[in-house]
């Protein structure tokens, strides 16, 4: 069992549609994370999240939202997204500013676009 | 900039085999290693990780150990299972920085 929390698992959804992704701590992790990961790559970085504040965004479409609305959750809404967006979306945290810390990742949405 | 850089196989054993995936990176400080494991239709998940020079981490029968002088954190296990098969990202993180992946290595156990 891992213990970050990322519902749905699955998730089909239509270029016109709007849903969201949750993902849910209770490490008291301060720092959170969206990865989006293709097939046989390695996880790209989306966003950062250090004590609910965005503090990274990797020139993400602006198509993908992400939210924290406390310490323990994190959000991405989608909307309009494209056939190419199809992937693993993960949700990762960590204790901020420790590099020695692993990041502990959740088991993912595999989201599919129409 | 930092970098991981590992063998993307893949890799293909019989049970009982010893593995090697081989790791190196390039990174301006000092930074820490990690070694994930991605089973089929699951996240990654952390298998052990080293944070300064000559550490060991050790986990499942899995080991690597930082080599500084060769920049590398190399993954071993004596005797693979079926159980073992996914892919396998060697990773660093250093101060300030994100979470630098290498490309994956996917390994296939079979009996």
């Amino acid at each position: 069992d891992t213990e970050v929390t990322q519902t749905p698992k699955h998730l089909v959804m239509g270029m016109t549609n709007k849903k969201s992704l949750k993902c849910e701590q209770h490490m008291g992790h301060r720092a959170m994370y969206w990865y989006k990961q293709k097939a046989k790559k390695p996880p790209e970085l989306m966003f950062v999240y250090s004590y609910e504040k965005l503090s990274i965004n990797e020139s993400v479409p602006s198509r993908f939202s992400p939210e924290c609305p406390n310490s323990s959750l994190l959000n991405l809404h989608l909307h309009a997204l494209q056939p190419e967006d199809s992937a693993l979306y993960l949700c990762a945290s960590s204790q901020v500013g420790q590099s020695n810390q692993p990041q502990h990742f959740g088991d993912g949405t595999r989201l599919s676009i129409l | 900039g930092n970098s991981v850089t590992q063998m993307e196989g893949p890799v293909t054993l019989s049970e009982e085999a010893f593995l090697t995936i081989n790791c190196t990176y390039t990174a301006t400080g000092y930074p820490s290693l990690f070694w994930y494991v991605q089973y089929p239709g699951e996240g990654l998940q952390l298998l052990l990780k080293a944070t300064k020079a000559d550490d060991k981490g050790s986990n499942k029968g899995f080991e690597a150990t930082y080599r500084k002088e060769t920049t590398s954190f190399h993954l071993e296990k004596g005797s693979v299972q079926v159980s073992d098969s996914a892919v396998y990202f060697c990773a660093l993180s250093e101060e300030g920085t994100a979470l630098i992946f290498g490309k994956g290595t996917t390994l296939s156990v079979s009996s």
